[in-house]
């Protein structure tokens, strides 16, 4: 089955900086890759997602860069506030098939942004 | 619109007992999945219901099951509690087609005593 590889697993920033969190997954079926940013005690949340047929997605200061080649996806945090400090997931789905609902997770990063 | 709603929010056990948890998905969402997050194996999947069928499944013992009802409410039930159950559970939900957002409840935190 899919299995899905994040690193780092923890990662300490200055605030202003920007954070780099890097996904390779195994299945190259794998064609939906969605981010889940999960504070203490709260619920996973959607903050960005990249589908096979894109190379790249960005919404404000958040990006992701999908190669396909290479089975690796990125999520890119520019100008991080101590607010982006939490656990953030990478995750990859194989829509259709036996595969729906499916999403296999890394293992998580915790991102630290010191002010 | 409302978001997905897990019931309850809490729940302490004792081995060998049976819990069910109760999942309502976003109005219109037809697909609910299931996961289990423990600071060990993170987050995993359990199993996934669409139109009260199970279309997935993850690799958990036949302890845990699932159900899927005509609104789209989805129960999970685990029977014969073990100590290592104690975790957080998860859903999310959808629109089904696999490749759009999943939507996260607030969870149920188990604890088995």
């Amino acid at each position: 089955g899919e299995n899905v590889e994040q690193h780092p697993s923890t990662l300490s920033v200055q605030e202003g900086d920007s954070a780099v969190i890097k996904c390779t997954y195994s299945d190259s079926a794998s064609n939906y890759f969605p981010w889940y940013k999960q504070e203490l005690g709260k619920r996973p949340q959607l903050i960005i997602d990249i589908r096979s047929n894109v190379g790249e997605k960005k919404d404000q200061r958040i990006a992701v860069t999908l190669n396909k080649t290479a089975k690796h996806f990125s999520l890119h945090i520019t100008e991080t506030q101590p607010e982006d400090s939490a656990v953030y997931f990478c995750a990859a789905s194989i829509a259709g098939g036996t595969s729906y609902g499916k999403l296999t997770f890394g293992q998580g990063t915790i991102l630290t942004v010191h002010p | 619109k409302a978001g997905v709603t897990q019931t309850p929010r809490y729940l302490i056990k004792t081995r060998g007992q049976q819990v069910t948890l109760s999942c309502s998905p976003i109005s219109g969402h037809r697909s609910v999945s299931w996961y289990q997050q423990t600071p060990g194996q993170g987050l995993q999947f359990l199993f996934e219901y669409f139109s009260e069928t199970q279309r997935n499944k993850g690799n958990f013992p036949g302890r845990f099951s699932g159900r899927q009802f005509s609104n789209s409410r989805s129960e999970m039930n685990v029977s014969t509690l073990e100590l290592g159950d104690s975790a957080l559970y998860l859903c999310a939900s959808s629109l089904g087609q696999g490749d759009r957002g999943y939507t996260f409840g607030s969870g149920t935190r188990l604890t088995v005593v």
